[in-house]
């Protein structure tokens, strides 16, 4: 029972450099997110989907991209890293859309950006 | 448009002593609220989950919160505080038209809960 897994955990990057952070889940969910974590910020919301082929912007989306090709899969890409993008990226899944619904989260990819 | 405020950035407790968590919430419609737990180096998990069915939530781990609509509040407690309850605590808020999956939550900034030996 995998759940949601993250890869890496762990990842320093250079400013410029560009990377894939990978969210992978076999509950069969149709909604997965990306949120960031920073301290005192509590977790917000950067790209979700709601299935395969559709995503939409979260509260924090520039810098970041994100594709859902397949139920399992939803990879979110640093375009050109920046130091503010230095955080710990989680990634979640949830069944349904609807309000009672929970949502499992992934174990976490601590990034810095140098 | 929807918030969270959690009252105390960090809470610290004697081991056996009651956890008071503070949670307070805006929401324009009847709101879905949630308690995760963020312990060290790992993802959130939920604690309980408030969905209008009654308003004394029980949980994991011996937690339980009250829906109190007058005071839009949804407080976190445990009678007796345990050293494996040291962990990050977040409360959410989901409004009945988005829903509470992974893109319908808005997150307060997180209590971190210290037990003192």
């Amino acid at each position: 029972n995998a759940g949601v897994t993250q890869t890496p955990k762990f990842q320093v990057l250079k400013t410029g450099q560009s990377m894939t952070l990978q969210c992978a889940q076999d509950m069969n969910h149709e909604y997965m997110s990306w949120y960031r974590q920073d301290p005192g910020m509590g977790l917000r919301l950067i790209h979700y989907s709601v299935g395969a082929g559709i995503t939409d912007q979260g509260e924090v989306p520039n810098g970041y991209n994100v594709s859902r090709s397949t139920t399992e899969d939803f990879p979110l890409r640093l375009l050109s890293a920046a130091p503010s993008q230095t955080s710990v990226y989680f990634c979640a899944s949830s069944y349904s859309i609807k309000g009672n619904t929970e949502a499992f989260f992934g174990q976490g990819t601590r990034l810095t950006v140098v | 448009a929807q918030s969270v405020t959690q009252l105390g950035s960090h809470v610290s407790v004697s081991e056996g002593a009651l956890v008071l968590l503070r949670c307070n919430y805006s929401s324009s419609v009847p709101p879905y609220l949630f308690w995760y737990v963020q312990y060290p180096n790992q993802g959130l998990q939920l604690l309980l989950k408030y969905t209008s069915a009654a308003t004394l939530v029980k949980g994991i781990n011996g937690f339980e919160a009250e829906f109190k609509k007058s005071e839009t509040s949804f407080h976190l407690t445990k009678p007796s505080a345990h050293m494996s309850d040291a962990a990050e605590y977040f409360c959410a808020v989901s409004d009945m038209v988005s829903g509470g999956g992974a893109d319908g939550l808005t997150f307060g900034k997180g209590t971190h809960l210290i037990i003192q030996p």
